[in-house]
């Protein structure tokens, strides 16, 4: 039972233009929302994060929205870089348990 | 600044031998969590530690692994009898807790495990 979904396996966006990244969860008991991002042979890369009191999370160029509702959230990046490039996984906890990730979204930045 | 270290970084290995892989948490981070990636998914979690008490195992860990965190501080995860379906990359992470309030995980470079 896959608890975070990330339904697109890949995405290619043009240097200087906006990234969406896109996660959905199943499970109401998430309350708090991360994204990292993974090179190749390196661990995962703490990103940014959002508490399920907010709806929004901006950490300079890069911004979490959260639809509660729809059990939907998103990673933009504005604008893109060429080193933006890498996997970038959604991940999900209840408090302060263990960490649901969901199976990433390889992002390439076309220069 | 050290942040979460793991050895060896790779590891080979013959099919029925034990291995033990090691994690230096970040040293101020009382939580240590082991998470298993394969190729094309997530890193899925394995157990985790609160100092030096194991609080929770994943029904992935199956009685061939075992996790020690003495006095708190580094931690071993310890393969017995490798089998093939073991490759992947072993994670650890740290993270510093007080009550239910979230913190971040901060991940270590992994030990990409090799069974052949």
């Amino acid at each position: 039972d896959q608890q975070v979904k990330q339904n697109s396996p890949s995405l290619s966006v043009q240097e200087g233009r906006i990234s969406i990244l896109n996660c959905d969860y199943t499970n109401s008991m998430f309350d708090y929302f991360l994204w990292y991002k993974k090179y190749p042979a390196e661990g995962p890369t703490f990103l940014i994060s959002i508490s399920s009191i907010k709806d929004k999370n901006e950490d300079g160029r890069f911004t979490v929205f959260l639809n509660k509702s729809a059990k939907h959230l998103s990673l933009h990046i504005v604008p893109s870089q060429p080193g933006d490039s890498a996997v970038y996984f959604c991940a999900a906890r209840p408090g302060n348990e263990k960490l649901t990730f969901g199976t990433g979204t390889r992002l390439t930045i076309i220069p | 600044d050290t942040g979460v270290s793991q050895n060896p970084r790779h590891k080979i290995t013959k099919r029925g031998q034990n291995v033990t892989f090691r994690c230096d948490p970040i040293s101020e981070h009382n939580r240590l969590y082991w998470y298993r990636q394969t190729l094309g998914q997530g890193p899925e979690f394995l157990t985790y530690f609160q100092n030096e008490a194991q609080l929770e195992k994943s029904r992935l860990l199956s009685d061939r692994f075992s996790a020690e965190r003495p006095k708190g501080s580094f931690s071993t995860l310890e393969i017995q009898r490798t089998e093939q379906g073991d490759s992947a990359m072993y994670l650890c992470a740290s993270s510093l807790e007080h009550g239910r309030a979230p913190y971040e995980q901060y991940f270590g470079p992994g030990t990409r495990l090799t069974v052949t």
